[in-house]
Formats: C-alpha cells, structure tokens, sequence
C-alpha cells in the first residue's frame, strides 16, 4: 500500500489559487490517485482522480507528473467555503484503502 | 437514491456495553469500509469486505467484528465498549472498479463511551 505524506496545514484567501502537493514515492502501476474533501462532522466527499498527467473538472485540477511520484491537487480561486480537511489516497490493487492525516486549509476573507 | 446510511447518528455507552452500528447502502457496490476517525485525526480503516461473505481486518480491527450477509448491509459490533472507541465512525462504500478507489461515505456515527 503506497504511502503518502501531505503537509499538515495550508492558509489562503478568497480569490486565491491553492496547491495541495502529495508525495507517494512507491506508488504502484495500477495505483490511482483520488483527494478527498472532509467538512466538520461530515462524510469524505470525493473531489477528483487520476492516473497520469492532468485531470480536470467543474471543481479542481489534479497535476501528475510523469513519475507519479507525487501528486498536486489546485483548487482555482477559493472562497470561505473551500475551507476543509484534504485527503490524498492512492489506491490499486490493495482493498485496504487508508487514509493519511490529511491538510487543513483554511480560507480567510 | 439514499446512498450510505448509518445509523445511529449519536449514542453514549457506558463501560463494558456492547452495540451494534448499521449501515447499508443501495448503490449495489461490492465494497464496503468502516472507518474511525478521533477529534483531530485521519481516518483509520477498522474492518472492510470485498463482497457478501467476505470481510478482512483494517488496520485498527481489536475490539470490534463485522459481518457481511447481504450486499447491502454491514454492521460494526462494538464488544465490551472502551473509553479508547469514542470516535466518530464512518461507513463508506466503492463499486466493483476498486482501482478507482472512489468511495462514498455515509453522515458518520458519533459514539461516546464514558
């Protein structure tokens, strides 16, 4: 199971363009990579996946590199609302899906 | 279409009580987890099944057993409730694709035991 390592904590404001990067340095070549988003007292809601290069949808981007050893989830342009718990979770052929400690990112006004 | 539902929501135990969570989910997905997860912390994986019949150990299983009898339905018993298993649990379940790895989690359980 591929191990992954986010920072702790990021703090941005409205408007802003946030970057969360994940290092998954023994990823496996039928891993995926999935981010979570976690509100208080809520269930993880999933944001957005992929498995190399760019992904893209209404709510984020996901960039891979071509050695997938990483991973960095962009959120364009974040309000109060973004203001959530990020989790990074590679994922193949393992059932164990764990979770890391995630990243806090705070949105100020 | 309901998704995961848990229940109960909320529940205080005392010491040494024993109580079952529920969930069941109508999304017809081969996968299901349950999760812990402490103020403050990640999720850990307590227990997860592959499909009816078949269930295997997370990473944090002692003091909890589950059973997988029907697609829809997997129950978390908690055995001689400890101070240590308060914790918000959640259910989640993922479609047959497992490399995707998308999961879909229920509202959670809040569990206190005092």
């Amino acid at each position: 199971l591929a191990k992954t390592t986010q920072p702790i904590s990021m703090d941005s404001y409205e408007g802003q363009e946030v970057n969360i990067t994940c290092s998954h340095n023994n990823i496996a070549t039928n891993d995926y990579i999935t981010w979570y988003q976690q509100f208080p007292s809520q269930g993880p809601r999933f944001i957005i996946q992929g498995y190399k290069t760019k992904v893209t949808n209404e709510v984020a981007s996901l960039f891979i590199p071509a050695d997938r050893k990483s991973s960095t989830l962009s959120l364009p342009r974040v309000s109060l609302s973004d203001t959530a718990v990020y989790y990074c979770l590679v994922s193949g052929d393992d059932y164990k899906l764990s979770f890391g400690a995630g990243t806090t990112v705070t949105v100020r006004a | 279409n309901a998704g995961v539902t848990q229940t109960p929501k909320f529940r205080i135990l005392k010491i040494g009580q024993s109580m079952t969570l529920q969930c069941t989910q109508d999304m017809n997905h081969n996968y299901m987890y349950w999760y812990r997860q402490d103020p403050g912390m990640g999720l850990k994986l307590i227990y997860y099944s592959v499909g009816a019949g078949i269930t295997d150990k997370g990473e944090v299983p002692n003091g909890y057993n589950v059973s997988r009898s029907t697609t829809e339905d997997f129950p978390l018993r908690l055995e001689l409730a400890a101070p240590s298993q308060t914790s918000v649990y959640f259910c989640a379940s993922s479609p047959r694709t497992i490399n995707t790895g998308e999961l879909f989690f229920g509202e959670g359980s809040r569990l206190t035991v005092l």
